[in-house]
C-alpha cells in the first residue's frame, strides 16, 4: 500500500519569500512522485514529476522538488513566491511495478498556500 | 488539442435521484481515471478504465456507483439514488497508453445533493 503525508494543511508566506511545501511518502516499490496545483474551482494541473533519473526535478512556474529516498521525501520549493502562486498543492505517489494498480495516484491531503503582499 | 472535458461542471440532485457525470479524455488517450474530492479531504481514487474495460475499481463504493468507458463516446460515472454524502467534486483524468503515470485532469464536476 502507498500513502502520502503533507505536513501543514496551510502555509503562509510573504511575496518574494521562499516557498517550502513538505511531502513524505510510503511505498513498498520504487515510486513515481508528482506535485499538482489546484486553483479555486478548477482541475489539477501537473507542476512536476519524478519517475527515474535525476533526483532534482524542475517544473513549471519556477517550482522544483527533490526526491530523497533515504528520507522518503519529495518536498516542493520555489525561491521567491508570487501572488499568483496562491492555490492548493497536492503531492501524489504512484507505483511503477505494473499490475492493475499501475497508474493509480494516491494523494496527500493538500496544502493551501497563501501569499501575502 | 483540447484537454480533458467534464460535464456538467455543476450538478444538483435531490436525494434518491440519479447523477450521470461525463468525461471525454484528451485526444489519443485510452486510459481514464475517476477521483472523488470530498470537502476538506484530498482526492481519492475511485476507478480506472480502459476502452470497454474496468481495470481497477477498488476505490468505488460497493453500491450505487458504476462506471463505463464505451468504445465510442465519453466515460460515464453513474451514481444511483444519491445521498447527501455523495456531495463532492468528481474529477476525471486521462493518460495515453504509452505513459500511464502522466495523468491530465479535467476541471471536475461538483455534485450537490439536496
Amino acid at each position: 500500500a502507498q500513502s502520502v503525508t503533507q505536513l501543514g494543511s496551510h502555509v503562509s508566506v510573504s511575496e518574494g519569500a521562499l516557498v517550502l511545501l513538505r511531502c513524505n511518502y510510503s511505498s513498498s516499490v520504487p515510486p513515481y512522485l508528482f506535485w499538482y496545483v489546484q486553483y479555486p474551482n478548477q482541475g489539477l494541473q501537473l507542476l512536476l514529476k519524478y519517475t527515474t533519473g535525476a533526483t532534482l526535478v524542475k517544473g513549471i512556474n519556477g517550482f522544483e522538488a527533490e526526491f530523497k529516498k533515504s528520507e522518503t521525501s519529495f518536498h516542493l520549493t520555489k525561491p521567491s513566491a508570487h501572488m499568483s502562486d496562491a492555490a492548493e498543492y497536492f503531492c501524489a505517489v504512484s507505483n511503477n511495478a505494473g499490475g492493475t494498480s499501475y497508474g493509480k495516484l494516491t494523494f496527500g491531503q493538500g496544502t493551501i498556500l497563501t501569499v501575502h503582499p | 488539442n483540447a484537454g480533458v472535458m467534464q460535464n456538467p461542471r455543476h450538478l444538483v440532485r435531490r436525494r434518491g435521484q440519479e447523477a450521470r457525470l461525463r468525461c471525454s479524455p484528451m485526444k489519443g488517450h485510452s486510459h481514464v481515471y475517476w477521483y472523488r474530492q470530498l470537502p476538506e479531504e484530498g482526492l481519492k481514487f475511485m476507478v480506472y478504465l480502459q476502452k470497454e474495460n474496468i481495470i481497477d475499481e477498488s476505490g468505488m463504493p460497493k453500491e450505487r456507483f458504476s462506471a463505463e468507458f464505451p468504445k465510442e463516446g465519453p466515460s460515464i460515472l453513474r451514481i444511483q439514488q444519491v445521498v447527501r454524502g455523495d456531495s463532492a467534486a468528481y474529477f476525471c483524468a486521462s493518460s495515453p497508453g504509452t505513459s500511464r503515470n502522466i495523468q491530465y485532469f479535467g476541471a471536475g464536476t461538483r455534485l450537490s445533493v439536496l
